[in-house]
Formats: C-alpha cells, sequence, structure tokens
C-alpha cells in the first residue's frame, strides 16, 4: 500500500509570492492534517479535512489556508509569504473513526522562502 | 489542550531497554495517550497508544500509571534505528472521536550508542 506523498519535496520562494503544496493520502484515509515544522516552534497543527470541510484548525493567519478534493487529496496555500514561513510542510492522513488512532505522515515539503 | 512533559534527551546502549518519560498530570478522561517518534529526515511515525491499561505492540510496550498522570514507553532492546524524537500527546476523543489534532511538545531526543 503506498504511504502518504507529498509534492513537491523541496521548494523555494521569494517573499510576498504564494505557494501551494499537495499531499495525497493513503487509499481509503478521508481524514488529510497539515502540519508546519520549525526548528523554534517544533511541530503545529495547522488544520484537518474531512469529506472536503475543514473539520479543526490551528492557531496560524489566514494567510495559510488548504482544501481537500472529493478524492480526499488535499492543497494547502500560503499566500504573501514571509521569511518566517521557511519550513517543513507535513501532511497526515487517518482513517475516520473513534478506533481510527494512527495517522500516517508523508515525507514533507521543505519550502524556503528568500 | 492538556499538557506533556518529557525531558530533553535521553541516552541508551544498543541492544539494553529503554524507559521513556512522559508526565501528563492535566489529563482528563477522554485523553488518549500517543506516542510517535521521528526519525532524522522523515515525518513522525506512530508508536503506540492508550488509555488506562498498559498496551504492548511489535514496536514498544505503554505502561500507564493509574492516576494516568504519567506514562513510559518502553523499548525492550534498543537498536541504532531506534534513534529518534519521541513525542507524548494526548489525543482528546471527546465528542465522538473526530478530533485528529495533534498536540506536539519538544519530545525527547533518544540517542542510541552502539
Amino acid at each position: 500500500k503506498a504511504g502518504v506523498t507529498q509534492t513537491p519535496r523541496y521548494l523555494i520562494k521569494t517573499r510576498g509570492q504564494q505557494v501551494t503544496l499537495s499531499c495525497s493520502p493513503i487509499s481509503g484515509h478521508r481524514s488529510v492534517s497539515w502540519y508546519q515544522q520549525t526548528p523554534g516552534q517544533g511541530l503545529q497543527f495547522l488544520f484537518e479535512y474531512f469529506s472536503e470541510t475543514q473539520r479543526n484548525k490551528g492557531n496560524f493567519p489566514g494567510r495559510f489556508s488548504g482544501r481537500q478534493f472529493s478524492n480526499s487529496r488535499s492543497e494547502m496555500n500560503v499566500s504573501t509569504l514571509e521569511l518566517g514561513d521557511s519550513a517543513l510542510y507535513l501532511c497526515a492522513s487517518s482513517r475516520v473513526g473513534t478506533q481510527n488512532y494512527e495517522q500516517y505522515f508523508g515525507p514533507g515539503t521543505r519550502l524556503t522562502v528568500t | 489542550d492538556a499538557k506533556t512533559t518529557q525531558p530533553n534527551s535521553m541516552e541508551s546502549n544498543e541492544e539494553e531497554p529503554v524507559h521513556l518519560p512522559c508526565n501528563h498530570s492535566t489529563i482528563s478522561g477522554t485523553d488518549y495517550i500517543h506516542w510517535y517518534r521521528q526519525l532524522p529526515s522523515q515525518g513522525p511515525e506512530y508508536v503506540i497508544h492508550g488509555l488506562t491499561s498498559n498496551v504492548n505492540n511489535r514496536m514498544a510496550s505503554l505502561a500507564i500509571a493509574e492516576d494516568r498522570k504519567s506514562s513510559t514507553l518502553i523499548l525492550h532492546r534498543a537498536t541504532l534505528r531506534d534513534a529518534a524524537v519521541y513525542y507524548c500527546i494526548l489525543r482528546d476523543v471527546g465528542g465522538g472521536g473526530s478530533n485528529y489534532k495533534l498536540t506536539f511538545g519538544k519530545g525527547t531526543l533518544l540517542t542510541v550508542n552502539p
């Protein structure tokens, strides 16, 4: 079974630009979550999508947005990039339900803002 | 979110058992205790989880204190591949288990010596 895939793996953008990252969950997984990882703040939850709806949201500004498609694939978008947005962006997928406790993480997209 | 406290780092020798502690004194009745680990240059990986009783799986064991205010992840025979950052996380499943937001702390950096 294929794992969570994220594209691109590496990205360099300039301050003020916008960026879109993509995540394909494991087949059959309908929940997709996004996390930001930086050396200073560690792993922080961005948002979670299920059935094309945002179900949970972390404490990030509105420049960070996401969406989920009917096939459960998800994208996140960051507009007006700032230097502090340089980070590893991780996507995780899960089955849905109380007994489905595991989140499976992808390898991440390394975003560098210059 | 209920908070967890872990040592910043621990060291072990290969093929010896490792006990990684976690304190969660403000845990609520609907919080599951989850452990994830992150190997260098990879996304986090699920290790184990539990609610009240001790749990075993192929990767590790989880010992939960009777009052649930602390837990210990046990790696029975550490290998070099177990060198990683280990995160102890509380996941609130109140509301039907629809909360897939994981709040990561700083974790414990485990070093395994050959």
